[in-house]
């Protein structure tokens, strides 16, 4: 268990909607890292956010935004959505794994368009 | 240019027999660190090792162990005695520092192993 808590697992949704995904970092854990993973993609990194300002940003569409809350979850927003958002998103937070800085992550929401 | 490459799409190896995944990198910083994930059909992403750009001894995690070669930009997974549970999406990493982007980190578009009974 990474201690990372994504919700929901799955969303299956219609072109045109609005979802919320949302993450819970690791108790303490300041950074959540937002990723996307499609089939033909890859991972690609979308936004960064510590302790509530964002970092930096990837490549994340218009449509999507995202913020991080005082209590350190944070929510993906993706809005007017189309066939090709249909991915696993994921986040992550920066932990120390084998004495370094690394990642952990959530188990993912896997969206649907249809 | 491509922070990361994994340029093998599919592997198979025999179960008990060893299997390297290859994959290379390109970074002008001095420091960095190199990861690897796997990720099971279920999806989830498991991280396995870690290689530290300054780290003189290549790292092993129980069955895994990472072939570094700075000079040739490579990090490579070596696991050994492969098992039917190793079958899944194994993904390379990267992570830069950078002052204005902190932990940037830069994936691979993975390799998928398949281990055979």
């Amino acid at each position: 268990d990474s201690g990372v808590t994504q919700t929901p697992k799955h969303l299956i949704t219609a072109t045109g909607q609005r979802v919320t995904l949302r993450c819970s970092p690791r108790s303490g854990d300041l950074s959540v890292y937002w990723y996307q993973q499609s089939l033909d993609q890859g991972l690609q990194f979308l936004i960064h956010y510590y302790n509530g300002e964002e970092r930096a940003k990837g490549n994340i569409l218009e449509r999507f935004s995202a913020q991080q809350f005082p209590d350190l979850h944070s929510e993906l927003n993706l809005s007017s959505l189309e066939l090709g958002d249909s991915a696993l998103y994921f986040c992550a937070s920066s932990v120390v794994l084998q004495g370094n800085y690394g990642y952990t992550f959530g188990s993912g929401t896997r969206l649907t368009v249809v | 240019a491509q922070k990361i490459t994994q340029t093998q799409p599919g592997m198979f190896v025999q179960e008990k027999e060893a299997v390297t995944l290859d994959c290379t990198y390109d970074t002008s910083d001095q420091s960095y660190g190199l990861f690897w994930y796997k990720q099971p059909s279920s999806g989830e992403m498991i991280f396995l090792i870690y290689q530290g750009s300054y780290d003189e001894q290549n790292a092993t995690e129980g069955r895994y162990s990472l072939n570094f070669q700075k000079a040739r930009k490579s990090a490579n997974l070596v696991i050994s005695a492969s098992q039917l549970g190793d079958s899944a999406m194994y993904f390379c990493a990267m992570r830069e520092n950078t002052i204005s982007t902190g932990n940037q980190f830069y994936f691979g578009t993975g390799t998928s192993l398949t281990v055979i009974p």
